[in-house]
């Protein structure tokens, strides 16, 4: 069965880095695009960013762009998101997320448990 | 950017009642819009993909309605395990939004 597993989350200060892993399994990983999705505590939801299957393509939220940025290693079937420049607006839960339909622009049909990351000094 | 607007924000209904949450685009999205089920310290469940199509495993008391601007979300018959927040979410055009979700509880 499909399995997303994050992991890297953290308390992290003001302006560092950081960065999340997202390890897939039940599926083939190189054949589908993937997406993170963050919520803030307490908020609603908020799509960061998304990457075609094969990682040629990535698209990013305003409020990311410049800042994070996906990845994927498709020989381990994991997604990574480097956040740099962390801010305190960037505090939530990141998930990853995959379609199960392949496409880019579709529904989020499995999520994973969610990574917590703190920005506090 | 399309916003997404979803009315009430909150909601109290009794077990048993039909409940009914809005979606509204700031542009035509035609069908491309999802609905999710999230329950505290959890992550999002798929309950309804392209405006009106239930994702496998869901139960058939939700449904979901509309195409161009205005979508609606309804629970035919509201159950206990249905308290979650619900989010719509259009994937016409990026960036992929939602909108700010609807609490459902019991009254």
């Amino acid at each position: 069965q499909v399995q997303l597993v994050e992991s890297g989350g953290g308390v992290v200060q003001p302006e560092k880095s950081l960065r999340l892993s997202c390890a897939a399994s039940g599926f083939t990983f190189s054949n589908f695009a993937m997406h993170w999705v963050r919520q803030a505590p307490g908020k609603g939801l908020e799509w960061v960013a998304g990457t075609s299957h094969d990682g040629r393509n990535r698209y990013y939220a305003d409020s990311v762009k410049g800042r994070f940025t996906i990845s994927r290693d498709n020989s381990n079937n994991t997604l990574f998101l480097l956040m740099n420049s962390l801010r305190r607006d960037d505090t939530a839960v990141y998930y990853c997320a995959l379609p199960s339909s392949g496409s880019l622009m579709t529904c989020f049909d499995y999520w994973g448990q969610g990574a917590l990351v703190t920005v506090s000094s | 950017d399309t916003q997404m607007t979803q009315s009430p924000s909150s909601l109290s209904a009794s077990v048993g009642d039909r409940v009914t949450i809005a979606c509204q685009a700031s542009q035509d999205i035609t069908n491309f819009l999802n609905w999710y089920q999230q329950k505290p310290g959890k992550a999002p469940k798929l309950l309804i993909y392209d405006a009106s199509n239930l994702e496998t495993g869901v139960p058939s008391r939700f449904s979901g309605s509309g195409s161009g601007t205005d979508f609606t979300f309804t629970i035919s018959s509201l159950q206990p395990e249905d308290i979650a927040t619900y989010y719509c979410q259009q994937y016409d055009n990026l960036p992929l939004t939602f909108g700010g979700g609807t609490k459902v509880d019991i009254k």
